[in-house]
């Protein structure tokens, strides 16, 4: 596709649960970020891979919080026994390389119950 | 850490020109960019500076001067359009190229 994807756009499920939010980049694009937004608030940085090779996870919130992007271009964020807490808008974005603009994707909307 | 302020909110009428200040703090700095981003959409991609000075994209003009670190989006010929929210980011830290954003200014443009 043209932009970048992101499946499901919305998940509800119930606390205790595991959850695999699955981002699509643009083709070719080197860098891919995962990011958290609340609402009225910007893009809460979690981590962000070039290629295969996640260069950061400092913003990822604690243990239950672990991402991959094992060929370098569809990436997963999961977060394993799911707490209301978790709740928000998970975006992705990919860039060209580190350097360029970010293309965001719709987002998935986690409601856990 | 990285840090930024800027405005929560900012109105204008249609037709006027509008400012957006940001200023941050960051260890490590790779350049200021701006987003905007439209009731439940996603944030797309307005502007980036890496040096001093304007950079200019049609109605929209970005500024940044790294010695006081402190950016500007300018906006002009005001649209209803434009009522969105802007984020200012910055790209810092050491080794690592962590964006940060703002948390977004609320830009009102009424008739």
């Amino acid at each position: 596709g043209a932009g970048v994807s992101q499946s499901p756009r919305y998940k509800v499920t119930k606390r205790g649960q595991d959850v695999a939010l699955r981002c699509d980049p643009i083709s070719g694009h080197v860098s891919l970020y995962w990011y958290r937004q609340a609402l009225g608030q910007g893009p809460e940085f979690l981590t962000y891979f070039n290629y295969e090779a996640q260069q950061d996870k400092s913003g990822l919130p604690n243990d239950r919080f672990s991402a991959e992007r094992p060929e370098g271009s569809i990436s997963t964020l999961t977060i394993q026994r799911t707490e209301q807490r978790d709740s928000a808008m998970y975006r992705c974005a990919s860039s060209a390389d580190s350097n360029n603009e970010q293309f965001f994707g719709p987002g998935t909307r986690l409601t856990v119950l | 850490g990285q840090s930024l302020e800027q405005p929560s909110e900012v109105t204008a009428v249609e037709g006027a020109i509008v400012q957006i200040n940001c200023t941050y703090q960051t260890s490590g700095f790779y350049g200021l960019s701006w987003y905007q981003q439209h009731d439940g959409g996603a944030p797309t991609f307005l502007s980036y500076n890496a040096l001093d000075g304007l950079e200019e994209t049609g109605r929209f003009s970005s500024f940044l001067s790294r010695s006081d670190s402190y950016g500007y989006l300018l906006l002009q010929e005001l649209q209803m359009k434009d009522s969105a929210s802007y984020f200012c980011a910055v790209r810092g830290g050491r080794g690592s190229y962590i964006p940060t954003f703002g948390r977004g200014t609320s830009l009102i443009v009424h008739p």
